[in-house]
């Protein structure tokens, strides 16, 4: 069974950087599928982040692209986000997911992890 | 970037009825790339309906998803107390993916 684990602190201060880390577990990530990144500000609607394939290239949301960047580590199979210049207006819910290609539908999602922007 | 706009905004009906969904997108949408998902409270959101029309593994046949073009619908034959929940569309497109404000479908 596929299952994703974000990882990282609940808290981040405002200009700071937000690093958050996907784990993927019974399923490569290496294989055929991108792994994104979405956030759910708070009584507010789904945001997509960006979307990395496992030889690293990665596309981003036009605009968070001059601050985040998505990596991705195959030797432990994990992707990562990092978000720079945070302000209140990211504080979210984060999830990692896993991205069909082609179709680009979103079928496996983490737990998604809080992030809140505050000093 | 291309816009999906859901309605209506929340619906509220009996188990047993039947529940119908638009998403509408500002412009053309690849229908390979239009997707619905539930999300219940506290709960990771979970794949309907992925290329418009094609169920996902495990989704039961009372959802079925139809639409080409800028207009789709979700429709759930028979609600059953599990499907109680919030419904949101999301594509692909030029700009990345993007996501509908939801629908909200709620016991009578």
């Amino acid at each position: 069974q596929v299952q994703l684990q974000e990882s990282g602190p609940g808290l981040v201060k405002p200009s700071e950087t937000l690093s958050l880390t996907c784990t993927v577990s019974g399923f490569s990530i290496s294989g055929g599928f991108y792994w994104g990144w979405i956030r759910q500000p708070p009584g507010k609607g789904l945001e997509w982040i960006g979307n990395i394939y496992h030889s690293g290239s990665a596309n981003y949301s036009p605009s968070l692209r001059s601050r985040a960047t998505i990596s991705v580590d195959k030797s432990k199979n994990q992707f990562s986000l990092t978000l720079n210049s945070v302000t209140a207006a990211d504080t979210a819910l984060y999830y990692c997911a896993r991205v069909g290609i082609g179709y680009y539908y979103i079928d496996v999602w983490g737990k998604g992890t809080t992030v809140t922007v505050s000093s | 970037e291309i816009v999906l706009t859901q309605s209506p905004g929340s619906l509220s009906l009996s188990p047993g009825e039947r529940a119908i969904l638009s998403c509408r997108a500002s412009e053309t949408v690849n229908s390979n790339s239009l997707a619905w998902y539930q999300q219940s409270p506290g709960q990771a959101p979970r794949l309907l309906i992925f290329a418009a029309s094609s169920r996902a593994a495990g989704i039961p046949d009372r959802f079925s998803g139809s639409g080409s073009g800028t207009d789709f619908t979700l429709t759930i034959s028979r609600l059953e107390p599990e499907d109680f929940a919030f419904y949101f569309c999301q594509q692909y497109g030029g700009s990345g993916l993007t996501f509908g404000g939801g629908t909200k479908v709620e016991i009578k």
